[in-house]
C-alpha cells in the first residue's frame, strides 16, 4: 500500500489544455514537495510547502496544501510541450523519535506528456 | 554553483559482485540522503547521513550500506548484487531540514 497514493498514472494532453495532479495520503505530512524529473536525471525540486491550506504558484503552476496535511495538488495552466516530464509529490512525515530523518516518501508520480 | 555530483553515470555489474557508488553533496550540505528508483517500486528512501552519521536508514537488506566522510561526500555499497538491485541510484544532499532536496543525475546500475 501507498503511503502516498498520486493520481492520474498518465496524462495525454493538448497544448493549451488546464491539468491536475493529485497527492493523497491518510497520514499528515510535516511538509510536501513536488518534483519534477525528466528520462535519465534526478528529480528537480519545484516546491516545497508546508503550512495547511498554502497555495504556492510558479509561473503557470499552482500548487496547494490541503487544510489537513494529508493531500496536495498541482495545477498547470496552459501546458506547453516543455512541461513534459514525470511529476513526483514527496511528503515529509513529522519526526517520531529520529525515524523520520531525511526521508521523503514518494508517490508512484505522474507522466505527463503535452502534444504540440 | 556545482550540483549533487554522482559516480559513476553508468554502470554493469554480474550477480554475486559488490558495487561502491559515489555522491559529492553541494558545497556546504550536510545531510545526504540516497534513493532507489526502479519502474515497479518507484522511488524508496534508502538511507539518510548527517555529519558522517546515519541518521534513518529504509527497509532495504543488509547488503546495502553507506557512509560519510567528513568532507560530506558520501558512498555507498551493495554486496552480493541480485538481478533486482538493477536501478537508478539517487543521492540528494541539503542544507537544512526546511529547505528542499536537491537531486544528482544517479548511477544507473543493471545487474546481468
Amino acid at each position: 500500500t501507498q503511503l502516498l497514493e498520486q493520481s492520474p498514472q498518465f496524462l495525454s494532453i493538448q497544448e493549451g489544455e488546464n491539468l491536475t495532479v493529485y497527492c493523497n495520503s491518510s497520514s499528515v505530512f510535516s511538509s510536501l514537495q513536488w518534483y519534477r524529473q525528466e528520462p535519465g536525471e534526478g528529480p528537480v525540486l519545484l516546491v516545497t510547502v508546508v503550512t495547511g491550506g498554502e497555495v504556492k504558484k510558479l509561473k503557470r503552476l499552482t500548487f496547494q496544501f490541503g487544510d489537513a496535511r494529508k493531500d496536495s495538488s498541482l495545477h498547470i495552466t496552459a501546458a506547453q510541450p516543455g512541461d513534459t516530464g514525470l511529476y513526483l509529490c514527496a511528503g515529509s512525515l513529522p519526526d517520531a523519535g529520529g525515524t523520520s530523518y531525511g526521508k521523503l516518501t514518494f508517490g508512484q508520480g505522474t507522466i505527463l506528456t503535452v502534444h504540440p | 554553483k556545482a550540483g549533487v555530483t554522482q559516480t559513476p553515470r553508468y554502470l554493469i555489474k554480474t550477480r554475486g559482485q559488490q558495487v561502491t557508488l559515489s555522491c559529492s553533496p553541494i558545497s556546504g550540505h550536510r545531510s545526504v540522503s540516497w534513493y532507489q528508483q526502479t519502474p515497479g517500486q518507484g522511488l524508496q528512501f534508502l538511507f539518510e547521513y548527517f555529519s558522517e552519521t546515519q541518521r534513518n536508514k529504509g527497509n532495504f537488506p543488509g547488503r546495502f550500506s553507506g557512509r560519510q566522510f567528513s568532507n560530506s561526500r558520501s558512498e555507498m555499497n551493495v554486496s552480493t548484487l541480485e538481478l533486482g538491485d538493477s536501478a537508478l541510484y539517487l543521492c540528494a544532499s541539503r542544507k537544512n531540514p526546511a529547505n528542499g532536496y536537491t537531486f544528482g543525475s544517479g548511477t544507473r546500475l543493471t545487474v546481468v
